[in-house]
């Protein structure tokens, strides 16, 4: 089957560095996005990956492991706004998005 | 502004009863989606369709439906609702229908359904 594993919730400071890991497993592969989602809102493009590496954008960077079936967001000078659930999603080899249940982030003064 | 527009943002159903969640985007954009959102989920795809037209089913179709017949407009109907649909049902849009690039969200509907 298809599974996506990432942290259900993680405390971080603001002005550090937090870094979110998605692990996947799906029926072939065609990319994989993260999406920022603040509570009562809809979802946000953030990055989409689809080549080995990291890629940055700003204070947020993705890197994708294809091999490992393993991503993560790095998100860096953490700011209170940041406060949102983080959504992995890889695409299948039909191009449907499978959503994880996302890593909830806390920020702290 | 460009976007996606649902409506209503928020519901609540007795049971038994048929109920039409609307959803129009003006990009022009081929593909358009509805997901459920539920609390300690992913989101889930409950019918999608690549193009105006045409429509398939997703992860979750059962109780729900839904047509195309424009670019636009994209509705999605539950026929009659039952209390496990209780959620919050998100419509979204690509340009294309091969998901490789930003799918763009309305900003949900709630619904409750007793």
């Amino acid at each position: 089957g298809q599974n996506i594993d990432q942290p259900t919730e993680m405390t971080a400071t603001e002005g550090a560095i937090v870094q979110i890991n998605c692990t996947y497993q799906t029926s072939g592969f065609n990319g994989l996005f993260w999406y920022q989602q603040h509570a009562g809102e809809a979802p946000t493009f953030l990055s989409y990956n689809v080549l080995d590496g990291l890629e940055e954008k700003g204070r947020f960077s993705s890197f994708l492991s294809r091999s490992k079936g393993y991503s993560y967001l790095l998100l860096k000078e953490l700011q209170m706004k940041d406060s949102a659930s983080y959504l992995c999603a890889p695409v299948d080899s039909n191009y449907q998005l499978i959503w994880g249940a996302g890593t909830k982030l806390i920020i702290k003064p | 502004i460009a976007g996606i527009t649902q409506a209503p943002t928020s519901q609540i159903l007795a049971a038994g009863r048929r109920m039409t969640l609307r959803c129009t985007q003006d990009m022009r954009h081929n593909a358009m989606y509805w997901y459920r959102q539920d609390l300690g989920l992913g989101l889930r795809l409950i019918h999608y369709s690549n193009t105006a037209g045409t429509t398939g089913k997703g992860e979750v179709p059962d109780g729900y439906s839904v047509s195309r017949a424009n670019t636009d407009d994209f509705p999605l109907t539950l026929a009659s609702a039952v209390p496990s649909q209780t959620s919050v049902y998100f419509c979204a849009s690509s340009e294309e229908d091969r998901v490789t690039g930003e799918l763009f969200f309305g900003e949900g509907s709630r619904l409750t359904v007793l």
